[in-house]
């Protein structure tokens, strides 16, 4: 079965500076992969998505992640961050097969963003 | 354009109450829909999925159940909640086998 971890429980960065927060994902073949954004007391919203092709996929709100296979990895950046980027942030797979359709997500990284 | 609605936003219960929360989808049909629930520091957890009327499928045990009476409806229940039924419980759909999830506003519940 498939599954996510984001070994990144909290991260907090001034406001100006980049970001990456990571993601690596389990799975035999090469899954769908994304990216959603929370904030406080509401549902989630789509930053990127990753189905097949360029490895480097652009997203809403000037973020990228980077699909590197060796790696089982998905991270998330952002050169230039900016305060009302603090939120939480959501790394989720969907298996192909039988499992397609089903998004699994891991526990989330909690941003912070100093001014 | 697609909307989602899910409520109660907020709802506070008892142990051994029953519980009721309602998901609904407008403009699009045959959706797939969606139950997890978001419990602090664990991330969200699938708990019921569903690709048609009476066609659902549970992901862990536990003490809800999901029912879909009818296609753009969506109702999680419990006969009597527990403690640890506590949590922020959001909706979702998508179209199709793959693509983007669209997210309820969620129902936060406290059970005393």
């Amino acid at each position: 079965a498939q599954s996510v971890t984001q070994p990144d429980i909290h991260i907090t960065v001034s406001e100006g500076a980049s970001l990456e927060l990571r993601c690596n994902y389990s799975y035999g073949a090469t899954p769908y992969l994304f990216w959603y954004v929370q904030s406080p007391g509401q549902g989630l919203q789509l930053l990127l998505k990753y189905f097949s092709g360029d490895t480097l996929v652009q997203g809403i709100k000037g973020f990228e992640a980077e699909f590197k296979r060796s790696q089982s990895s998905f991270n998330l950046r952002k050169p230039s961050v900016h305060w009302s980027d603090a939120a939480e942030y959501f790394c989720a797979v969907e298996g192909r097969g039988s499992t397609l359709g089903r998004l699994y997500f891991g526990r989330g990284t909690q941003l912070t963003v100093w001014p | 354009s697609q909307t989602i609605h899910q409520w109660p936003a907020t709802l506070v219960q008892p142990v051994g109450s029953p519980l009721s929360l309602e998901c609904t989808v407008e403009g699009t049909s045959n959706p797939n829909l969606y139950w997890y629930r978001q419990a602090a520091g664990r991330g969200l957890q699938l708990l019921f999925y569903s690709i048609g009327i009476d066609q659902i499928s549970s992901e862990v045990p536990q003490n809800l159940s999901a029912s879909r009476p009818q296609d753009r409806q969506f109702i999680l229940s419990s006969k009597k909640l527990l403690l640890s039924d506590s949590g922020f419980y959001l909706c979702a759909f998508n179209r199709g086998g793959t693509g983007e999830l669209f997210f309820g506003e969620g129902s936060r519940l406290t059970v005393l």
